[in-house]
């Protein structure tokens, strides 16, 4: 079946401090791979997606991405982080092929320290 | 603002009651997602519906039910409440309802089950 980890319930950083996220997933074939922000009190908002070619995917609020196939990861980025990247960051897998199943992570809390 | 439109905001009920959560979504999309959040079983996705017709079911109890209607909007039917039905409940739309899409989420509807 498939499933998705975020491993990291909470993270905390230094504004201006580099940020990964991590995710692991599970399914028999490369999945449609996404990583969501939520603001408290907003919906979701897609930074970047993964469908197939380069492994380093770039996104909004410069935000990146890697996919890394032999560990079933795909990572998330931000080399320099701004006050206002607190927010919860979900990691989500889309199936391929067959039955339709869009599965998220249990989600990463970021806060920052000024 | 994401373009995607929720009513109500903000829903308190009782046990054993019916409620109605309504998605207009972005104009133009003709798909429309609904994803429940709650603490106890994080983010998943509920159902989506394209162009009118249901296209892919997820975990959707079977007190709820949904429609799309001929202009497009959504709506969510829970029944028979539970107080474990206490969630968010987002809407989401895209354009022609693919995977690969991006999906635009509205800000929520907070149900709360007393």
């Amino acid at each position: 079946a498939q499933s998705v980890t975020q491993p990291d319930i909470h993270i905390t950083v230094s504004e201006g401090a580099s940020l990964e996220l991590r995710c692991n997933y599970s399914y028999g074939a490369t999945p449609y791979l996404f990583w969501y922000v939520q603001s408290p009190g907003q919906g979701l908002q897609l930074l970047l997606k993964y469908f197939s070619g380069d492994t380093l995917v770039q996104g909004i609020k410069g935000f990146e991405a890697e996919f890394k196939r032999s560990q079933s990861s795909f990572n998330l980025r931000k080399p320099s982080v701004h006050w206002s990247d607190a927010a919860e960051y979900f990691c989500a897998v889309a199936t391929t092929s067959g039955t339709y199943k869009y599965i998220f992570g249990t989600g990463t809390r970021l806060k920052v320290l000024a | 603002d994401s373009g995607v439109t929720q009513t109500p905001k903000h829903l308190i009920t009782a046990t054993g009651q019916r409620v109605t959560l309504r998605c207009s979504p972005r104009s133009g999309d003709l798909s429309v997602y609904w994803y429940q959040q709650s603490l106890d079983q994080g983010l998943q996705f509920l159902i989506q519906y394209y162009n009118g017709e249901e296209r892919a079911k997820g975990n959707i109890l079977e007190r709820f039910s949904a429609q799309q209607f001929p202009d497009l909007h959504s709506e969510l039917n829970l029944s028979s409440l539970e107080l474990g039905d206490s969630a968010l409940y987002f809407c989401a739309s895209s354009g022609a309802g693919v995977t690969q899409e991006t999906q635009y989420f509205g800000p929520g509807t907070r149900l709360l089950v007393l």
